[in-house]
């Protein structure tokens, strides 16, 4: 196990629905990061936080939305969504990470099918 | 455009040495290049991770010329658990911003 955990495993969805990915770290690390992988496409990172203040959003459709009330927990809420959005979605943990330094901590991912 | 690019699949041999090359022409100043292999079902795991010229741990060397556009992992002796996905990852310039960017990945497959 690798000290970050995330529920759902799995979590399918209709397009109209509201749902929330939830990620949680035990490192004591103080960034948490959001990926999607797709089947086509290579990891791509969505959001980045660190000390809880989001530093990084890569032109990420508002129709996912992060939330991280501490260095411990991270949400991805999802509402709306499309089923090109169908992926597996993993977190990430590190130590404030700068300039790719630290070690990223991954979990084992949500899969999410939208309908 | 900026592009990490990787070769999408080698096969390999038990107890040959394998070596993996990331392109990365656009990489940021300062920033390290990092390793990570992933198995089905499961998040990438850490494998090494460097800044320039050579580093290497008890799993495998990274190699990394001076021009820093791009680098290589090598796995010596591989073993049938070694199949997996295997990714760089790397801050790239795309435009003025600095991403932080994953490689395509490697699909390594380790014969018998």
């Amino acid at each position: 196990e690798t000290g970050v955990t995330q529920t759902p495993r799995h979590l399918v969805m209709g397009m109209t629905n509201k749902k929330s990915l939830k990620c949680e770290q035990h490192l004591g690390h103080n960034a948490m990061y959001w990926y999607k992988q797709s089947a086509k496409k290579p990891l791509e990172l969505m959001f980045v936080y660190n000390f809880k203040e989001q530093t990084e959003n890569n032109s990420v459709p508002s129709r996912f939305s992060p939330e991280c009330p501490n260095s411990s927990h991270l949400f991805l809420h999802l509402h709306t969504l499309q089923p090109e959005d169908s992926a597996l979605y993993l977190c990430a943990s590190s130590l404030q990470g700068d300039r790719g330094r630290n070690e990223q901590y991954f979990g084992p991912g949500t899969r999410l099918t939208v309908t | 455009l900026a592009k990490t690019t990787q070769p999408i699949s080698m096969d390999s041999y038990e107890g040959q040495e394998v070596n993996i090359t990331c392109s990365h022409n656009n990489i940021a100043t300062n920033d390290y290049i990092t390793w990570y292999q992933q198995f089905p079902s499961q998040g990438p795991r850490f494998i090494i991770q460097g800044y320039k010229t050579k580093v290497t741990n008890e799993v495998a060397s990274l190699f990394i010329p001076a021009d820093r556009k791009s680098s290589t992992l090598s796995l010596p002796r591989v073993s049938l658990s070694d199949t997996a996905v295997y990714y760089c990852l790397v801050g790239v310039y795309s435009g003025s911003a600095r991403q932080l960017t994953f490689g395509s990945g490697t699909q390594l497959t380790v014969l018998p």
